[in-house]
């Protein structure tokens, strides 16, 4: 079984300061993970992926995540914040090596919001 | 190389009535998968397809909802007798092989309003 929490339904952040987005993991095996990235009334876009090689990933826009397996966590950072990131991002636990487990599961997502 | 097509990309039906969702995966990618995001939540998984077969539909509901990929043209995830609940936005992603080896690609979704 595999579930993903995202400790903060909500986020803001004043333009140019430091983004986290908390994410904690539970997964009977060793997970892939994702960071998705949805802005209003659109599709979702991939920012990063973790699949078991390095531990801090980078990915675009700046952004970057890093996996803890000692805490099971995935948390999402960038440095400054840009207004363009407002967003709703959505952390993703993925099968990892559950063969034949073709599911992601997503967390409930936690909206950014961008301070001019 | 095209995205994830999915139309219509808005849906309106009455209560009672059939929604087709049709999602084209990208070129090259025979395994695809339905989600559904309901108002202020994630996304939750529906069914998993290859050509021709479905593979997992373990978070599809039992009535009324029906998913195809066939070995030509796009998916199709079908629901009858629509009612309220429905309501909600379906997205569709493909990827080349199994996830645990890549990553999905999402479409722009399909959001279906039933009145």
């Amino acid at each position: 079984a595999q579930s993903v929490t995202q400790l903060d339904s909500h986020v803001s952040v004043s333009e140019g300061t430091p983004v986290l987005l908390r994410c904690n993991y539970s997964s009977s095996y060793s997970p892939s993970l994702f960071w998705y990235v949805q802005h209003p009334n659109k599709g979702l876009q991939l920012l990063l992926k973790y699949t078991s090689a390095a531990t801090l990933v980078k990915g675009i826009n700046g952004f970057e995540a890093e996996f803890k397996k000692s805490e099971t966590s995935f948390h999402l950072t960038k440095p400054s914040a840009h207004m363009s990131d407002a967003a709703e991002y959505f952390c993703v636990v993925g099968p990892g090596t559950n063969f034949g487990n073709e599911k992601l599961t997503f967390g409930t997502g936690t909206r950014l919001t961008i301070i001019p | 190389n095209a995205g994830v097509m999915q139309n219509p990309r808005h849906l309106v039906r009455r209560r009672g009535q059939e929604a087709r969702l049709r999602c084209s995966p990208m070129k090259g990618h025979s395994h695809v998968y339905w989600y559904r995001q309901l108002p202020e939540e994630g996304l939750k998984f529906m069914v998993y397809l290859q050509k021709e077969n479905i593979i997992d539909e373990s978070g599809m509901p039992k009535e009324r909802f029906s998913a195809e990929f066939p070995k030509e043209g796009p998916s199709i995830l079908r629901i009858q007798q629509v009612v309220r609940g429905d309501s909600a936005a379906y997205f569709c992603a493909s990827s080349p092989s199994q996830i645990l080896n890549t990553e999905a690609f999402f479409g722009q979704g399909t959001r279906l309003t039933v009145v």
